[in-house]
């Protein structure tokens, strides 16, 4: 099972500022484990938003931004786009497990 | 470009095995750590193996539910990743992908830089 909690789904509409939290522990993001963050879309290939908390890959779009405090991450999407319904992960290191986990996912609607 | 491309996928019975392969292109294969992260229906993103690159010795490491039925390899000489899958269970039905690992230092900083597209295990009977 997911140990990284994150809200089931977020929306808004065009334009908008969403955000998608992603909550750990102690083992894992509250360690100090950085968080990385993928999109999904159906028949696509994952891909990686947002690496180390905070670093965007070359070709993401600087409207994806990511922070990290605590034991708690979140992904942030400004200027919301129809092209952003996707479903979100976040992911970081557990040491009591050995690890990679994952979060529970959200699924992002565009209105 | 970097390409990964799984295959392998397919209906097995229960206790089945299956092996899954991952070729890879677009860059220095041997240099890279690569994983395995799977996704069940309707279920959320699973991490199931990586394997180190051989400066680091080629290492493994497995997620507990598939500790000991499941063997990551490489073949640095085909750029190509293996998975292979024993005493397989309903629960092990899912979507599977490779990714090319990146990041720098102890294995546990490592993200899923780039993933192919997946293949599909089906594990029933």
């Amino acid at each position: 099972q997911s140990v990284l909690t994150q809200p089931p789904s977020v929306s808004g509409a065009p334009g908008q500022r969403v955000t998608i939290s992603c909550t750990g522990t102690s083992s894992n993001i509250g360690a100090g484990y950085d968080v990385h963050w993928y999109q999904l879309l159906p028949g696509t290939a994952p891909r990686v938003l947002i690496f180390d908390n905070a670093n965007r890959p070359s070709g993401v779009a600087d409207r994806f931004s990511g922070s990290k405090s605590g034991a708690s991450a979140s992904l942030a999407i400004t200027g919301l786009q129809t092209e952003d319904e996707a479903d979100y992960y976040c992911q970081s290191y557990d040491n009591s497990l050995s690890a990679y986990v994952f979060g529970t996912g959200t699924k992002v609607t565009v209105l | 470009e970097v390409q990964l491309l799984e295959s392998g996928g397919g209906l097995v019975q229960p206790g089945g095995s299956l092996t899954l392969s991952c070729t890879a292109s677009g860059f220095i294969f041997s240099k890279y750590a690569m994983s395995w992260v799977r996704q069940a229906p309707e279920k959320g993103l699973e991490w199931v193996s990586i394997i180190l690159n051989d400066d680091a010795g080629g290492r493994t490491y497995y997620a507990d539910s598939v500790k000991g039925r499941f063997t990551i390899s490489r073949d640095n000489s085909k750029n190509t990743l293996y998975l292979q899958m024993s005493s397989l269970r309903a629960e092990d039905t899912a979507i599977y992908y490779c990714a090319k690992e990146a990041g720098m230092g102890s294995h546990y900083k490592f993200y899923r830089h780039v993933w192919g597209k997946g293949t599909t295990v089906t594990v029933s009977s």
